[in-house]
């Protein structure tokens, strides 16, 4: 059974229009991630939750934001879309934030294409 | 800045082979790594960890070292499987930095 569920697994979008990607989990950890991987690159990671602890990337651009109303759910909110947007997101959890034993379960992932 | 690299970006190998993947780190500090597995169109999987007071670590088919001297770890794949392709990321715990990936292509 699947433990991170993302939805929806393929996203089209226009240039300019705000989108939501969502994800919730079954495994109730603590910490929920959203990372952005675009082609033949690894994950980067845009931000992370600790419980509502909110915590953002020095370098995660104003255009991307988060809310977790719930342990179960994160959302992924792009307010204007750009062509560089384009990329697969992906959304982890993990029962703690650092340190040892820190592993994480992703989703499969939500391909955003931008039109 | 944190960074976690990888020296090769593809890894070619026969099925039976044994293969060797790579990944330097840069913070002497770091203290945990997770190797994960990437397939075509999925999220990554969970392989293996080792915490830095260790320098190996088994599991089915797999092995991680650790030299903390020369910041290097390596997973190992043993017998090497078609089903083991895929991309290869390590990671280091309290940066949640990924390595830049390693892909691995395993013909039969």
């Amino acid at each position: 059974d699947a433990m991170v569920i993302q939805n929806p697994r393929y996203q089209v979008t226009q240039f300019g229009k705000p989108v939501t990607l969502s994800c919730s989990q079954t495994l109730n950890h603590n910490v929920m991630y959203w990372y952005q991987q675009k082609s033949s690159q690894a994950p980067k990671l845009l931000f992370h939750y600790y419980d509502k602890d909110f915590n953002n990337e020095a370098d995660t651009p104003d255009n991307f934001q988060s809310r977790r109303p719930n342990t179960s759910f994160c959302f992924l909110d792009i307010r204007s879309p750009g062509l560089g947007d384009a990329a697969m997101y992906l959304c982890a959890t993990s029962r703690v934030r650092v340190g040892a034993k820190n592993i994480q379960y992703f989703g499969a992932g939500t391909r955003l294409s931008v039109l | 800045g944190e960074s976690v690299g990888l020296h090769l970006p593809t890894l070619s190998v026969q099925e039976g082979d044994n293969s060797i993947i790579n990944c330097a780190y840069s913070n002497s500090a770091s203290d945990y790594f997770i190797w994960y597995k990437q397939e075509s169109g999925k999220g990554p999987q969970f392989i293996i960890d080792i915490r830095s007071n260790m320098d190996k670590r088994q599991g089915q088919r797999v092995t991680v070292l650790l030299n903390k001297t020369v910041k290097h770890l390596s997973l190992q794949i043993a017998a090497t499987q078609p089903g083991d392709s895929a991309v290869y990321f390590c990671a280091e715990s309290s940066t949640l930095v990924f390595g830049t990936g390693t892909r691995l292509l395993v013909s039969p």
